[in-house]
């Protein structure tokens, strides 16, 4: 079974401060690690992941990927107010495609 | 982006009623779409998977009798609650993967249930 475990399970910090958010995986058929954020309604997508060592990036947000140790990081430099939200972290296996989610990081950032 | 739409947003019923939810991918034809529910405070767990013209697979623990889900069209989902209970309030979300790129999933905005 395909299995994703994140951490911290739960993270405050303030505005300015650097976050890094920790996804590691097993899985039988590795196809893409996503991240998503969630506020309060359904996920958005913030990176998918497929080739290790290649860093995505988006304005203050990063990530990469590690397919030999299974895992990724979220990094988040910078952080504001909005970026409190859970992170979660989601793979995609097997024959059907299907999403297994972590359990997310809750940030929360202090003004 | 492709756009996914859930129908209703927010719905408040009485126990032993049934529920129809509705998914729609707006731009795209969804070949598969994936239904998840997610209680407070925890992650979104996958409840079935279906694909447009067959019968949907449930994910073990999911009882497939009380979660009858449709996929009739390659635009259109659906997913009806039958005999609510109050432990199946949730937040349902589903999502869509069209076929010519198998690894993005698009999410719907959600329908957080509550039975009474």
């Amino acid at each position: 079974e395909d299995k994703v475990v994140q951490s911290p399970l739960s993270l405050v910090v303030h505005e300015g401060d650097t976050v890094t958010l920790n996804c590691s995986y097993e899985v039988t058929n590795f196809r893409s690690l996503l991240w998503y954020k969630q506020e309060k309604k359904a996920p958005t997508f913030l990176f998918m992941l497929t080739s290790s060592g290649i860093e995505k990036k988006s304005g203050r947000l990063s990530s990469i990927l590690d397919k030999k140790e299974l895992f990724s990081i979220l990094n988040i430099t910078a952080t504001q107010t909005g970026d409190s939200a859970v992170y979660l972290c989601a793979l995609i296996g097997g024959s059907n495609y299907k999403l297994t989610f972590g359990k997310g990081t809750l940030l929360t950032v202090n003004p | 982006g492709a756009v996914v739409s859930q129908h209703p947003s927010r719905v408040i019923c009485k126990s032993g009623t049934s529920v129809k939810i509705e998914c729609r991918s707006l731009d795209f034809q969804a070949t598969t779409m994936f239904w998840y529910r997610q209680f407070p405070k925890q992650s979104l767990m996958l409840m079935a998977t279906s694909n447009e013209g067959s019968k949907a697979t449930y994910e073990q623990g999911v009882e497939k009798d009380k979660f009858l889900i449709n996929h009739a069209s390659l635009t259109l989902s659906t997913l009806t609650v039958t005999s609510a209970h109050p432990e199946d309030s949730s937040f349902y979300i589903c999502s869509a993967r069209g076929s010519a790129r198998h690894n993005e999933q698009f999410f719907g905005p959600g329908t957080r249930l509550t039975v009474l």
